[in-house]
């Protein structure tokens, strides 16, 4: 049974620090990896997503890496702003009922 | 191109109730998949439907139903309702082929309250 792992659970930084949060996860045999952004109350907002066969997405100031083999994947967030400030959830799609497993998110703070 | 619709947005029932929410996936998007947020438990998944026919399913009890129709819209029914329900329920689609294949775009959730 596949089982993603989030840390921190909390995140608290001044605005401009550079962050990286972790995700984990048991099973490598994936089909992807999706890193995605919820406000309070809110839906899920896709950030990133990592097919099984690349190493790592871009998308302006956030950089996802995934080393399928160790069963990681980091979410970098340069220079951040207030307006970061959500909870960060990962998530892998695998197994043979095409499933997403997601972990219990990162709430991260960016205080200005 | 419009994104998941989910509705209704919000919803208060009482125990033992029975409620039906609605989702319309992306124009072209035929696979609809299910899944339920709670504090305690996090996002879990309930089940998919594809071509109208439900390919896969969570582990939860039978008072969770779902369907979907043949212009891909879904509905999950969750009767006898407990105040356990309680929760954000969000839908997800995804086209079936190419390289966008098993990449999900989720809606904005339907957020139920039980009473």
């Amino acid at each position: 049974k596949q089982e993603v792992t989030q840390i921190p659970a909390a995140l608290s930084v001044p605005e401009g620090e550079n962050l990286v949060l972790n995700c984990s996860f048991t099973d490598s045999a994936i089909y992807n990896l999706q890193w995605f952004r919820q406000d309070p109350g809110k839906g899920l907002t896709s950030l990133l997503l990592i097919q099984s066969s690349q190493r790592e997405q871009t998308s302006g100031r956030l950089n996802a890496s995934l080393d399928k083999s160790s069963g990681r994947s980091t979410l970098y967030i340069a220079a951040s702003q207030p307006g970061d400030s959500a909870t960060y959830l990962c998530a892998v799609l695998s197994g043979s009922a095409r499933q997403l497993t997601f972990g219990s998110g990162t709430q991260l703070t960016v205080l200005p | 191109k419009a994104g998941v619709t989910q509705t209704p947005r919000y919803l208060i029932k009482t125990r033992g109730q029975q409620v039906t929410l609605s989702c319309s996936p992306i124009s072209g998007h035929r696979s609809v998949s299910w899944y339920q947020q709670t504090p305690g438990q996090g996002l879990q998944f309930l089940f998919e439907y594809f071509s109208e026919t439900q390919r896969n399913k969570g582990n939860f009890p039978g008072r969770f139903s779902g369907r979907q129709f043949s212009n891909s819209r879904s509905e999950m029914n969750v009767s006898t309702l407990e105040l356990g329900d309680s929760a954000l329920y969000l839908c997800a689609s995804s086209q079936t082929g190419g390289d966008r294949a098993n990449v999900l775009t989720f809606g904005a959730g339907s957020r139920l309250t039980v009473l």
